[in-house]
């Protein structure tokens, strides 16, 4: 299986900043890679798929990047509605698998 | 706009049987170009993909859990269900349904999970 690790683990941050959060493939997986949001006691929803391209009515401060192993989600300006936990999934090869997670806290 | 809802018990005794059943409703589950599929989320091992199944039945299961999942698909009922063998504690968790979008052109084969369902908490617990 490959392995997906986030960093950080959790993070705080205030209203405006810039934030970026890591994800790192145990091998290389081209550009197959989405992030998800989730809120407490919510689903997972969809924000970047394809490592780069950004889902239908998701704000454009979310932007994704990378390819081969690493990839970078960024929030250009984080907003109130941003604090939430963010998941990085491979889809090169079943069985699918997720990051551990980010948590976005408020500073 | 598409939209998932899982169905099922949320208290299962250990070495039982769950069967949880998700409808799809605001689009056909006949579509090519969609997998469905479960996912689960428990505090000790995260977000885990359980296994996805085409409209035409065909599927496709994690190989830690493939001895003991089967999915199956209703069309007539726009449903599809998962059943999970010999549980145990470690099987307690959010149990999602969700659509795999495939997406493919010359180039490009990828796929993603959107939309999900809300979610089902099960305990496994005598």
């Amino acid at each position: 299986d490959i392995q997906m690790t986030q960093s950080p683990s959790s993070l705080s941050a205030s209203v405006g900043d810039r934030v970026t959060i890591t994800c790192r493939a145990s091998q290389t997986i081209s550009n197959y890679l989405n992030w998800y949001q989730q809120k407490p006691g919510r689903a997972p929803k969809l924000l970047i798929y394809a490592a780069s391209s950004l889902q239908s009515g998701v704000p454009s401060r979310f932007s994704g990047s990378g390819s081969g192993t690493d990839f970078i989600l960024t929030i250009s300006s984080l907003q109130p509605e941003d604090f939430a936990t963010y998941y990085c999934q491979e889809s090169f090869i079943m069985p699918f698998t997720f990051g551990g997670g980010t948590k976005v806290e408020i500073k | 706009q598409l939209h998932l809802q899982e169905s099922g018990p949320r208290l299962v005794k250990p070495s039982e049987t769950l069967s949880l059943t998700c409808t799809v409703s605001g689009g056909s589950i006949s579509r090519s170009s969609h997998f469905w599929g479960w996912i689960r989320q428990s505090p000790g091992k995260g977000l885990e993909w359980i296994g996805s199944i085409s409209y035409s039945g065909n599927t496709n299961y994690n190989p830690s859990l493939k001895s003991r999942v089967t999915l199956s698909v209703d069309t007539s009922k726009n449903q599809f269900s998962l059943n999970l063998k010999s549980l145990t504690a470690a099987d307690t968790a959010v149990y999602y349904c969700a659509r795999r979008i495939l997406y493919n052109t010359d180039s490009v084969h990828t796929n993603w999970f959107d939309p999900w369902g809300q979610g089902t908490l099960v305990t496994v617990s005598s």
